[in-house]
């Protein structure tokens, strides 16, 4: 079992349909993440909340819009994707906050949402 | 940018062998480097975390050295079993991101 909690575990949404991944941690950790990884590859980093303000941004495509409305939650709301867009998505989650002097920490993954665009 | 390399692709050993899986980055101004096992259709799943500043890790059967100067990490498992098949990932942190290898992707064979 991961502390990362992921939901749904699978979600199969029309490119018209607006939906929202949801991730939970209760570990007391700063920073939150989004991944996405596709079939055979490794995971790509998406955004990185730390403090539950947004830090990085991987120029990922508008259609992608993530939400942390506090410590312990993370969202990824959905709108309007493509089918190239189905994927794994994965939250993790790392102690300290996004700084320099707390880089050290190991990130928690949790076991993902399974994607399918049609 | 940091570029992660693991070698071999794909593996596959008798159980109770050793398994010794690479990893190796071109830019050592990194923080940390963290082993990950992923299942089939799961999450990733951590293993060790060796900072900049060491040189080995362990975790009962575990091992993970680092060898920053050359861009080098292994990961040993000992005495291989057939719970131990997954895909390996090794990840790289520098600058406040983690690079991925494109993994081991291990099979033990009863």
């Amino acid at each position: 079992d991961t502390e990362v909690t992921q939901t749904p575990k699978h979600l199969v949404m029309g490119m018209t349909n607006k939906k929202s991944l949801k991730c939970e941690q209760h570990m007391g950790h700063r920073a939150m993440y989004w991944y996405k990884q596709k079939a055979k590859k490794p995971p790509e980093l998406m955004f990185v909340y730390s403090y539950e303000k947004l830090s990085i941004n991987e120029s990922v495509p508008s259609r992608f819009s993530p939400e942390c409305p506090n410590s312990s939650l993370l969202n990824l709301h959905l709108h309007a994707l493509q089918p190239e867009d189905s994927a794994l998505y994965l939250c993790a989650s790392s102690h300290h906050g996004v700084k320099k002097s707390s880089y050290n920490s190991p990130l928690h993954f949790g076991n993902g949402t399974r994607l399918t665009v049609t | 940018k940091q570029e992660v390399t693991q070698i071999p692709a794909a593996l596959s050993v008798p159980e109770g062998e050793n398994l010794v899986l690479n990893c190796s980055f071109t830019d050592s101004a990194i923080y940390n480097l963290q082993w990950f096992r992923q299942d089939p259709g799961k999450g990733l799943t951590s293993l060790l975390l060796i900072q900049s500043s060491q040189r080995e890790q362990t975790s009962g059967r575990l091992n993970a050295s680092l060898d920053k100067s050359s861009g080098r990490s292994t990961l040993y498992i000992a005495a291989s079993q057939p719970g131990d098949s997954a895909t390996y990932l090794c990840a790289v942190n520098g600058n406040n991101r983690l690079a991925f290898g494109k993994g081991n992707q291990v099979v033990v064979i009863p």
